[in-house]
């Protein structure tokens, strides 16, 4: 499947900074999901996105589809040290295969408290 | 949210060997399920999709025949890696969609097994 552009590969702040990072595809999807992956775990769904345009929040976290369908980005306010992880995109077309998803590469954030 | 369970979620092989991994939907019924695979600090690949009561589908370059694939039930997917060789070493992990909200794109993912084969 086609990976997805995903930015900054990553990030190293301190605790009540925000953060940032997107997306970017050639192809457009109808769904857009952030999810956030810890050692040894498997992904956590943290936002699903479903409308072009559409801007969601989750606690500390926004995420907005964007209105091309070919991006979105991700923002955490306040980091602190337990949002630790690896978060990934994850860009949703339908095909023959179902509604199998396509991820981005990654960004590994690290929050020092 | 929908809980997805793997297991197990390590496991060790001498080369040659097949290894059965389970993936089961705990709360929900799921009649497709996805399995990946993920390298270290890699992204997720999508290996197969698997559909109750039908014939997996595989991405090109996964091959049909060492990832056995099984979708006996709405509640549980097998992969096993047949004749396993150190280069399947890896980190598998399977994602689940809920029946009941099918429309929505929300994949719920396992625990995730880690295979090391010797």
């Amino acid at each position: 499947g086609q990976q997805l552009n995903q930015s900054p590969q990553s990030m190293f702040i301190q605790e009540g900074e925000d953060v940032s990072m997107n997306c970017t595809s050639s192809s457009i999807f109808n769904t857009w999901l952030w999810y956030k992956q810890e050692p040894g775990e498997g992904p956590v769904l943290l936002i699903a996105l479903y409308k072009a345009g559409e801007l969601t929040s989750n606690g500390r976290l926004t995420a907005q589809f964007g209105i091309t369908r070919k991006d979105s980005f991700l923002n955490i306010s306040a980091s602190i040290p337990s949002d630790v992880g690896i978060y990934f995109c994850a860009g949703q077309r339908h095909s023959n295969s179902g509604y199998a998803l396509n991820f981005g590469k990654g960004t590994s954030l690290l929050v020092t408290p | 949210g929908a809980v997805v369970s793997q297991h197990p979620s390590r496991v060790i092989c001498k080369s040659g060997t097949s290894v059965k991994i389970e993936c089961r939907s705990l709360d929900f019924q799921a009649t497709t399920m996805f399995w990946y695979r993920q390298f270290p600090k890699q992204s997720l690949m999508l290996m197969a999709t698997s559909n109750e009561g039908s014939k997996a589908t595989y991405e090109q370059g996964v091959e049909k025949d060492k990832f056995l694939i099984n979708h006996a039930s709405l509640t549980l997917s097998t992969l096993t890696v047949t004749s396993a060789h150190p280069e399947d070493s890896s980190f598998y992990i399977c994602s689940a969609r809920d029946l009941a909200i099918a429309n929505t794109g929300e994949l719920f993912f396992g625990e995730g097994s880690r295979l090391t084969v010797l």
